[in-house]
């Protein structure tokens, strides 16, 4: 069965502090991956994901992605974040049938 | 406005008695899911949907049922809740699973078993 791991659970920053959350897989085949972001008392949404192709992916809000197909990697960035970025994040892979969450990573971005 | 919806948004009850909770979405998807929120587990998926007629277990499906009678509807029912079952449950859809199709989630559903 395929997993995701999110290896930072919290993490705190301050603004205009650059980000990196990290997220492996384990699945051998084709996937599809993607980021999901929940703000405090929302629903999921989509802040960007990868089929094929350019493995940096860009998505809203100046979050991006880099798939590295070698470490089983898909990790999130983003140069420059604002207290509004303060949220849960969540990797998740498409393999087959399946969409896997990672257990996600809660981030607060000071003031 | 194409959405999934949810209900109750809100629901406290007691071991042993059956709830449904149901999902609707109005944008003609063919794949539909039920995941449930624990914190430090992410996102774990009981069941899914691809289409009419067709369901299968996902991750953590025991204590749970589903039906898919009609494309728009994937109602979650727990005929015995127990206290473990106490978590903050989220609907999906997407017009099929797998290459670029996103899922659009639920407002979700806190469901306390006492």
């Amino acid at each position: 069965a395929q997993s995701v791991s999110q290896h930072n659970h919290h993490v705190i920053l301050s603004e205009a502090a650059s980000l990196e959350l990290g997220c492996n897989y384990s699945y051998g085949g084709t996937v599809n991956l993607f980021w999901y972001v929940q703000y405090p008392g929302q629903h999921l949404q989509l802040l960007l994901k990868y089929f094929s192709g350019d493995p940096l992916v860009k998505g809203i809000k100046g979050f991006e992605a880099e798939f590295i197909k070698s470490k089983f990697s898909f990790n999130l960035r983003k140069p420059s974040v604002q207290w509004s970025d303060t949220a849960e994040y969540f990797c998740a892979v498409n393999a087959g049938n399946m969409l896997t969450f990672g257990g996600g990573t809660r981030l607060m971005v000071k003031p | 406005e194409a959405q999934v919806t949810q209900n109750p948004r809100y629901l406290i009850t007691v071991t042993g008695k059956k709830l449904t909770v149901t999902c609707s979405q109005n944008m003609n998807h063919e794949y539909m899911s039920w995941y449930r929120q624990d914190p430090g587990l992410g996102l774990r998926q009981i069941y899914y949907s691809m289409n009419v007629e067709v369901t299968d277990k996902g991750d953590v499906p025991e204590g749970y049922k589903v039906s898919r009678k009609e494309k728009r509807n994937f109602p979650l029912i727990l005929e015995s809740p127990s206290p473990n079952q106490t978590s903050l449950y989220f609907c999906a859809s997407s017009l099929r699973l797998g290459g670029f199709n996103e899922q659009f989630f639920g407002p979700g559903t806190r469901l306390t078993v006492l």
